[in-house]
């Protein structure tokens, strides 16, 4: 079955620590992309890629890195320098240009302690 | 700049009752796109419709229908004889075309009684 998978579907942290987050797709999608997800809040873009080895700011980077080494893989870093990373994480993918339907994973929560 | 507004933050209705979802959109472009997604609780979206602006046909789906009207800016979601399985969040989207990512609106929280 082709699709978008996430892990871990939860995750803890401790305050001051980085944590990765794991997005992997098997469509053989160009495009990739990561979104952060607050109550009443929507979907905002944290960052996207059209390609290996390049990668897009969206909106809300500050505190968080991004690696696009694969086609496949587009992981997340949240780092200590988030001020408020407790959140639902969601990534996607698409086929390029943008205005594509993009599809999504299942999501990661994020829980600082 | 692009913005997506949906105005209704949670909306409850009985089963079977039909309920219109609604989003109004801004952009100075001539060429958008615009999209609907499910949210069910576990939390994966799942895409339902893309509209270009050059097709402005209302689409019907189901029990799901689409009202697109470019004069009002607005791309309207209908649920006909809403049933416990629509419960769900809703978020409209817009795309300015070309690599431009997605803009979500803040999304409608439906809950459907039985």
């Amino acid at each position: 079955d082709g699709g978008i998978t996430q892990s871990p579907k939860y995750l803890f942290r401790k305050e001051g620590q980085n944590v990765t987050l794991s997005c992997e797709q098997n469509l053989n999608h160009d495009a990739m992309y990561w979104y952060r997800q607050d109550p009443g809040q929507g979907l905002r873009l944290i960052y996207y890629s059209q390609i290996v080895n390049d990668f897009q700011k969206g909106d809300i980077a500050e505190g968080y890195s991004v690696s696009r080494e694969k086609k496949e893989s587009f992981p997340l870093t949240v780092t200590s320098a988030q001020k408020n990373p407790t959140a639902f994480y969601l990534c996607a993918s698409s086929i390029p240009p943008g205005y594509n339907e993009q599809f999504f994973g299942p999501g990661t929560r994020l829980t600082v302690l | 700049a692009q913005k997506v507004t949906q105005a209704q933050t949670e909306i409850s209705v009985v089963e079977k009752e039909d309920v219109t979802l609604d989003c109004v959109y801004e952009t100075r472009d001539t060429t958008y796109y615009l999209f609907w997604y499910k949210q069910p609780p576990s939390g994966e979206l799942v895409f339902l419709i893309r509209r270009n602006s050059f097709d402005e046909q209302n689409e019907i789906s189901g029990r799901y229908s689409w009202n697109f009207q470019k004069s009002t800016s607005s791309f309207n979601f209908t649920i006909t004889a809403s049933q416990v399985v629509d419960s769900a969040v809703y978020f409209c989207a817009l795309s300015e075309g070309g690599n431009t990512p997605l803009v979500f609106g803040k999304g409608t929280r439906l809950s459907v009684i039985a």
